[in-house]
């Protein structure tokens, strides 16, 4: 069964650092979501994709944050300079171009600690 | 402001009992309705969907119900199994926000043998 992928799963970076995860989603799927996880908190969206175009980043810090998916494929997303409040789980899921938008598939995650 | 409040963060129930997961929403604009299930290290996974026109929606051993006076939605389970543990989100979208997916924060439902 064809999945999310992503790396690396934890990540220890000191704050002020850069850090970049990767994610590559089932294939064929055309939306790509990047969610951050704070502990005792749901899923909430940075970014998303439609192909190789952004359709909604109202969440992502822009100052800090940058993401790109320059063929429309794996993406990227790039943390510069980690604060110790980036701590948290971050999730790339995919879903399929004429599928139900909520039928999202989850990658397992990157667990992200700043020190 | 939490558009989507699951209020119990935790839910104990023996195995082959009923399981209610309880979940409460602020926008009547939401069109659909979902629940995840999540297993520690691992991303979640779609389980259940309803649209906002419908007030039920069944899947073997899951069902979720609607209210839309009382904005209010739960996820029943029955009978409960111990593979039934995990967190489950509760979350929701509408269309006219490019089917942004708002998740709750999670309850955490542990099945006792």
């Amino acid at each position: 069964e064809a999945e999310v992928a992503q790396s690396p799963r934890y990540k220890i970076t000191e704050k002020s650092q850069a850090v970049a995860f990767w994610c590559d989603p089932i294939s064929g799927h055309a939306t790509l979501y990047w969610y951050r996880q704070i502990l005792g908190q749901g899923p909430e969206l940075l970014v998303q994709f439609q192909d190789e175009s952004v359709v909604d980043d109202s969440q992502l810090p822009k100052d800090r944050f940058s993401a790109e998916r320059l063929k429309g494929v794996d993406s990227t997303l790039k943390i510069q300079p980690a604060e110790l409040g980036d701590s948290a789980m971050y999730l790339c899921a995919s879903s399929r171009t004429g599928g139900a938008p909520y039928e999202q598939y989850f990658g397992p995650g990157t667990r992200l600690t700043v020190t | 402001d939490q558009q989507v409040k699951q209020n119990s963060p935790s839910l104990s129930v023996q195995e082959g009992r009923i399981s209610i997961l309880n979940c409460d929403y602020t926008n009547s604009m939401f069109d659909y309705f979902l629940w995840y299930k999540k297993y520690p290290a691992e991303g979640p996974t779609f389980l259940i969907s309803i649209s906002s026109i419908k007030d039920k929606n069944e899947d073997g051993r899951f069902t979720v119900f609607l209210n839309k006076s009382a904005k209010h939605l739960s996820l029943h389970i029955v009978p409960s199994q111990p593979g039934d543990s995990a967190v489950y989100f509760c979350a929701a979208l509408s269309k006219t926000s490019y089917d942004k997916v708002i998740f709750g924060p999670g309850t955490s439902l542990s099945v006792i043998p």
